[in-house]
């Protein structure tokens, strides 16, 4: 069964300053995929990152950096530049498989931006 | 990219009654999925919803509590049947795209059973 861990329930982070979430996870698939969402208060579900199992390179989205360490299994986002509009949830995903299996949720990180 | 709409956005609701949510894709999916997110907690899977064939439900949730409805590729719902006070939550439906790293959210529905 997959597993995921966040262990971080808050964090706390300056603006303009980068900020570290990890996450941890468990499964015996190698074929899986590893997902970084946003939740704002309003509650929508933002998709910020993805990470292939077999992808060679780290992925990247502007601010966002995902630090894959397949060995370790971690998969942490990396925000630089912190903007008092990231402060929201933040939940670590993954999908093992095919893309119509479900995906299961790390249990979150509330990201606080210091002005 | 797929838009899903779900209906009602919120509700407040007596214990003992039942509500019924409505997931619509604007494409063809063959999955669907439906998660709980109980007040401050993380997203859980209830079951997940293949057209033509029943649910198949978590550990945890049963058909009778939570019964599911596809009858479509496009359409998908969910009841909370006799409701208690531990049912409020937010209810959001899901479905992958068509590329593996592509999975997409409804808005969610806000539950609050009194």
């Amino acid at each position: 069964a997959q597993k995921i861990t966040q262990t971080q329930p808050g964090m706390f982070v300056q603006e303009k300053e980068a900020v570290t979430l990890d996450c941890t996870y468990d499964t015996s698939d190698p074929s899986y995929g590893l997902f970084w969402y946003k939740q704002p208060s309003s509650g929508e579900m933002i998709f910020l990152i993805y990470q292939g199992s077999y992808d060679q390179q780290n992925a990247t989205e502007g601010r966002y950096s995902l630090n894959f360490q397949k060995a370790r299994k971690s998969a942490n986002l990396v925000i630089s530049a912190s903007q008092l509009g990231d402060s929201a949830m933040y939940f670590c995903a993954m999908r093992e498989g095919g893309n119509n299996n479900d995906m299961r949720f790390g249990a979150g990180t509330r990201l606080t931006v210091k002005p | 990219s797929a838009v899903i709409s779900q209906k009602p956005s919120r509700d407040i609701c007596q214990r003992g009654t039942s509500l019924t949510i409505q997931c619509q894709v604007d494409s063809q999916v063959t999955m669907m999925f439906w998660y709980r997110q109980q007040p401050g907690q993380s997203l859980t899977l209830i079951a997940t919803a293949n057209q033509g064939s029943e649910a198949t439900y978590e550990s945890g949730f049963v058909i009778d509590k939570f019964p599911i409805s596809r009858p479509n590729l496009t359409f998908s719902t969910l009841t909370v049947s006799n409701m208690s006070p531990e049912d409020s939550s937010i209810y959001l439906c899901s479905v992958p795209g068509s590329r593996y790293y592509e999975q997409y959210f409804g808005p969610g529905t806000r539950l609050t059973v009194t």
